[in-house]
């Protein structure tokens, strides 16, 4: 079974400075996805970005990016020139290749503050 | 639009009282997927379906059920309300390919007590 790790509960930053969220996961599978989940105080689960695990390039969206290290099984989310609206929890998700396995293997998420 | 809708939005019951929790989606998705969010263990699968009459147990299934007798509701069904099943409950959705986006509901806060 997969599992996926967050080992920061809390992080904060300042607005407009650069902050980097960590996770890790443990698979023995070749294909598969790696999503950023964020729930703002809404509850509402909002998709970030996502990786390929066959792509080396890292996936960006826009202030949002990830430094994918598939040897060492890292996830790592930077949110570039923070803002006030990306406080939130933040959840890393692993989702396997195959079309048997679509659910998501979610870590325990990283509670962000940013601060004005 | 296309959308997944969770009912009731907050729930309190009693324990050892049965309790169903509605979820609708409107992407004609076939698979569907019930997660709980408890602190600290980010969220669970509890069940899921890939199509009408198909269901399977996930991580955390004891306690529950679901039905699938048509694409667009996976209700999910407490039998017997434990104070352990506090929780919040999402719902999500999404189509066969596993690269594709999964869309959550907007959640339902379930209060045991």
């Amino acid at each position: 079974a997969q599992t996926v790790t967050q080992s920061q509960p809390e992080m904060s930053v300042q607005e407009a400075e650069t902050v980097t969220l960590s996770c890790t996961y443990d698979t023995s599978e070749s294909d598969y996805y790696l999503f950023w989940y964020k729930q703002p105080p809404s509850r509402q689960m909002i998709l970030v970005i996502r990786q390929e695990a066959y792509k080396q390039q890292n996936a960006t969206e826009n202030r949002f990016s990830v430094n994918f290290q598939k040897a060492a099984k890292s996830f790592s989310l930077k949110i570039s020139d923070s803002q006030l609206g990306d406080a939130a929890m933040y959840f890393c998700a692993y989702r396997s290749g195959n079309n048997a396995g679509n659910m998501l293997t979610f870590g325990g998420g990283t509670r962000l503050m940013v601060k004005p | 639009d296309a959308e997944i809708t969770q009912s009731p939005r907050h729930k309190i019951t009693e324990t050892g009282r049965q309790v169903t929790l509605a979820c609708h989606q409107t992407w004609n998705h076939n698979n569907m997927f019930w997660y709980r969010q408890d602190l600290g263990h980010g969220l669970r699968l509890i069940h899921y379906s890939y199509g009408v009459q198909d269901t399977n147990k996930g991580e955390v299934s004891d306690g529950y059920s679901v039905s699938r007798s048509n694409t667009e509701d996976l209700p999910l069904t407490l039998e017997s309300a434990a104070s352990s099943q506090t929780s919040v409950y999402f719902c999500a959705s999404s189509s066969l390919s596993a690269y594709n986006e999964q869309f959550f509901g907007p959640g339902t806060r379930l209060t045991v007590l």
